[in-house]
């Protein structure tokens, strides 16, 4: 299958750094994606990464590695405000296009 | 202002009614998605439409029916076969298969 790990929750405290990663099955990769959720709320958009590499905006950063199949998302200088749930999603081809989410990391920023 | 909306919040059904939830989007996305959130599992794909008058099956689509009669709508309607339709619904739209813009989400509830 295609299967997406991510711890299911961290703690932080504000004005730390955080490090979530996700973990993928390679066959099909096709690009990598991060989203933030809020409880109760929609999941928004945070990065996009299809190359290896780091890709960074603002304090939040998503970093790639194909070959191993493995992502993080970094967050910097953690604000309370970023306690949520960071969903991984990866995008799969395989003659069509697939989506497949992780269940989520909860992310609680303590004061 | 450009987004997608859903209505109603939240939905009281009681067992053996069809329901539908309405979703809508103004962003001129061609592709729109609905998805089925339960606690402590991630995002998993019930429908997903790639141009109107045309969707397919996501990986958990018993149950559940679509149409894309409009570019901007996608309304998906639980009936009476889907065994346990209590969750978090969300629809999406997207360039294809790229970032997904995510409406507020319809919180059912089967009494």
């Amino acid at each position: 299958g295609q299967n997406i790990d991510q711890p299911t929750e961290m703690t932080a405290t504000e004005g730390a750094i955080v490090q979530i990663n996700c973990t993928y099955q390679t066959s099909g990769f096709n690009g990598l994606f991060w989203y933030q959720q809020h409880a109760g709320e929609a999941p928004t958009f945070l990065s996009y990464n299809v190359l290896d590499g780091l890709e960074e905006k603002g304090r939040f950063s998503s970093f790639l590695s194909r070959s191993k199949g493995y992502s993080y998302l970094l967050l910097k200088e953690l604000q309370m405000k970023d306690s949520a749930s960071y969903l991984c999603a990866v995008r799969y081809t395989s003659g069509t296009y697939k989506y497949i989410f992780g269940t989520g990391t909860r992310l609680k920023v303590l004061a | 202002d450009g987004g997608i909306t859903q209505s109603p919040k939240y939905l009281f059904r009681k067992e053996g009614q069809n329901v539908t939830l309405s979703c809508e989007q103004n962003l001129n996305h061609d592709a729109m998605y609905w998805y089925r959130q339960d606690p402590g599992q991630g995002l998993r794909l019930i429908y997903y439409s790639q141009i109107v008058n045309d969707f397919q099956k996501g990986d958990i689509a018993e149950g559940y029916s679509v149409s894309r009669e409009k570019k901007e709508s996608f309304p998906l309607t639980v009936t009476s076969a889907q065994k346990n339709p209590t969750a978090f619904y969300l629809c999406a739209s997207s360039i294809l298969w790229n970032e997904q813009f995510f409406g507020p989400g319809t919180r059912l509830t089967v009494l």
